[in-house]
């Protein structure tokens, strides 16, 4: 069956970094595009970023722009997310989720499926 | 940015109908998505595309969108339904893309 394993999180410094992963298995990773979504402890979902499943389209939100860089490896069928600058207001469940295409603007569509989650903790 | 608008809460009494709004500026021209969470658990989606249901999800669940207000429907309420509900949009109309979620909504059933 489909399923997203997130793996990285941890308890990290402010201004420190991070690299998230995700495994995926049960479909054609290289098919599919991808994207990180997190929820801060208590909150809702934020969207974090996006990927194309080439690579060559990506999408950050301005809260992490400049600062978290999403890739792929589609031999590993794996997704990562490097997050550097870390901030206390970074503290949240990092999920990965596999993205549809609306066909009508070519942009993301839904999330289905969603990993666990990773909680990535930024404090001093 | 596109602001999405969801009640905090919703409660509605076993066998009857919930229905979860989410508001937004013309949201009726965007396709409208919503997901489930139950506590300590991972989102699951359950309508995408404004109507349409994954395959495993009860016909229970239904949606609509028109004008400025997108509409989950939860027919015949089970206790095992409640959860907090979120909406999700693509906004492509501004020169910063976005995805957008809608801020939650927690389904009691009394």
């Amino acid at each position: 069956q489909v399923q997203l394993v997130e793996s990285g999180g941890g308890l990290v410094k402010p201004g420190g970094s991070l690299r998230l992963s995700c495994a995926a298995s049960g479909f054609t990773f290289s098919d599919y595009y991808m994207s990180w979504i997190r929820q801060a402890p208590g909150k809702g979902l934020e969207w974090v970023s996006y990927i194309s499943s080439s690579g060559s389209t990506i999408y950050y939100a301005d809260s992490v722009k400049g600062r978290f860089t999403i890739s792929r490896d589609n031999a590993k069928n794996s997704l990562y997310l490097q997050m550097n600058s870390l901030r206390a207001e970074d503290t949240a469940v990092y999920y990965c989720a596999r993205a549809f295409v609306e066909m009508a603007t070519r942009g993301p569509g839904w999330f289905d499926p969603w990993g666990q989650g990773t909680l990535v903790t930024v404090s001093s | 940015s596109y602001v999405l608008t969801q009640p905090p809460s919703v409660s509605v009494a076993p066998g009857q109908t919930a229905r979860i709004t989410c508001g937004g500026n013309n949201i009726g021209s965007k396709s409208v998505h919503w997901y489930q969470q139950k506590p300590g658990q991972a989102p699951v989606l359950v309508v995408y595309d404004d109507s349409d249901r994954p395959s495993g999800i009860p016909e229970r669940f239904s949606g609509s969108n028109s004008g400025n207000t997108a509409t989950l429907t939860i027919s015949r309420v089970e206790a095992g339904d409640e959860a907090d509900y979120y909406c999700q949009v693509w906004d492509s109309s501004s020169d910063h893309p976005d995805v957008v979620f809608g801020g939650g909504t927690k389904l009691t059933v009394l």
